[in-house]
């Protein structure tokens, strides 16, 4: 079965600092892979998404995630972090078919230190 | 282009009752997925309607339905509410395609506190 491991809780980084949040995924085949942010009381906003090719996918708001296969990783990660950036962030994997039944990780809660 | 709506966006409901919420798709649009989150669980599939069908089925009990009109709007339904169906439900539409083009968006959610 899919599955998908987020293994920090609770990340807390200076503003400006660089970020890179770990997700680990279990699946058979070549997995859809997508990153999420959810803002206090806000529904779910795609930063990016993996389905093929470049191994390298950039997304909103400067943010950017490496597929490794080897290492089964969708690390994200970006360069210099905004207090803006404090949210919950999600990983999550899709069945074959594409994204009509995700599964996500249990969530990185993100912390900005001014 | 509007986004994905979700009515109520607050509820309150005793145990043993039941509850409906609304998705309403972004236009033209033909796939709504939902999707219950909870502190403990996380996020959690719960179903997808494409074209008035359930197409796919998280894995949740018989109290937990949902519809899909001709417009696409969808509602969920929960029967004989119990405290552990507190939750925020989300929807996701989409075009429901499955291509790599596809994107889910997300709607703000509705807060269900079961009391």
């Amino acid at each position: 079965a899919q599955s998908v491991t987020q293994p920090d809780i609770h990340i807390t980084v200076s503003e400006g600092a660089s970020l890179e949040l770990r997700c680990n995924y279990s699946y058979g085949a070549t997995p859809y892979l997508f990153w999420y942010v959810q803002s206090p009381g806000q529904g779910l906003q795609l930063l990016l998404k993996y389905f093929s090719g470049d191994t390298l996918v950039q997304g909103i708001k400067g943010f950017e995630a490496e597929f490794k296969r080897s290492q089964s990783s969708f690390n994200l990660r970006k360069p210099s972090v905004h207090w803006s950036d404090a949210a919950e962030y999600f990983c999550a994997v899709g069945e074959g078919r594409g994204d009509d039944k995700i599964i996500f990780g249990k969530g990185t809660r993100l912390h900005i230190l001014p | 282009k509007a986004g994905v709506t979700q009515t109520p966006r607050y509820l309150i409901k005793t145990r043993g009752q039941q509850v409906t919420l609304s998705c309403s798709p972004i236009s033209g649009h033909r796939s709504v997925s939902w999707y219950q989150q909870t502190p403990g669980q996380g996020l959690q599939f719960l179903f997808e309607y494409f074209s008035e069908t359930q197409r796919n089925k998280g894995n949740f009990p018989g109290r937990f339905s949902g519809r899909q009109f001709s417009n696409s709007r969808s509602e969920m339904n929960v029967s004989t509410l119990e405290l552990g169906d507190s939750a925020l439900y989300l929807c996701a539409s989409s075009h429901g395609t499955s291509g790599p083009q596809e994107t889910q968006y997300f709607g703000p959610g509705t807060r269900l506190l079961v009391l």
